[in-house]
């Protein structure tokens, strides 16, 4: 079955740039929207961001957008996320999800997820 | 932003008795709530989208219910697997807010 796999390293130091790959095994990331939602310590989920696999619609929390790249890679199935400028309160578990969308003449997003990762840990800190 | 509250934050019961949770959000989301399970280590597991659809291969012990700002997921006999933290989500509106989740314990 369609597997998500998040990797990258588990510390960052402040105001560098936290990087995080998804790998997509047993399916493609074709035919679907891509999302990051990451989990603080002893806090709520939250929804990062989403983009669908051609790249032509994105849509970024308003609270991360100006430090926010995700991008999908079709040829590997990764998604990436990158997080710029980071500080400790961007240290968080890290999930990739899918959001299988709603299609007619075009495509949009569903912004719930039918599937995730297990999630990788980043601590940011010197 | 629309926030999210789930009661109980712990939930205490034993396995065959029907258990509630309940989310509720500050605004109006009409009925684009999804619920999720999550157990240690693991991503959250789709349950219910827009508020009483089942996904495929969820039991039918799950139900959800409600609309507007009011909503359950009910349980019918837990089972042993069930024992997780379960989460709404709203996906009615920016930023998607999730309740901040029910802890099922065995009793």
């Amino acid at each position: 079955q369609v597997q998500l796999q998040e990797s990258g390293p588990g510390l960052v130091r402040p105001s560098e740039t936290l990087s995080l790959t998804c790998t997509v095994s047993g399916g493609s990331t074709s035919s679907y929207f891509w999302s990051w939602i990451r989990q603080p310590p002893g806090k709520e989920l939250e929804w990062i961001g989403s983009m669908y696999y051609t790249g032509s619609t994105n849509n970024y929390n308003p609270s991360l957008k100006s430090r926010v790249t995700i991008s999908v890679d079709t040829t590997s199935n990764q998604i990436s996320l990158k997080l710029r400028s980071v500080t400790s309160a961007d240290t968080a578990v890290y999930y990739c999800a899918r959001d299988r969308g709603h299609c007619g003449d075009v495509c949009y997003p569903e912004y719930f997820f039918d599937l995730w990762g297990q999630g990788t840990l980043v601590a940011v800190s010197s | 932003d629309i926030q999210m509250t789930q009661s109980p934050s712990t939930l205490s019961a034993s396995v065959g008795d029907r258990v509630t949770i309940t989310c509720r959000a500050s605004q109006n989301i009409n009925s684009w709530l999804a619920w999720y399970q999550q157990k240690p280590g693991r991503g959250p597991k789709l349950l219910i989208f827009q508020a009483s659809n089942l996904e495929s291969g969820v039991p039918s012990r799950f139900s959800g219910s409600g609309s507007g700002t009011e909503f359950t997921l009910t349980i019918s006999s837990l089972q042993p697997d069930d024992f997780a933290t379960y989460y709404c989500q709203q996906y009615n509106s920016y930023t998607y807010n999730f309740g901040q989740g029910t802890k099922l314990e065995i009793k």
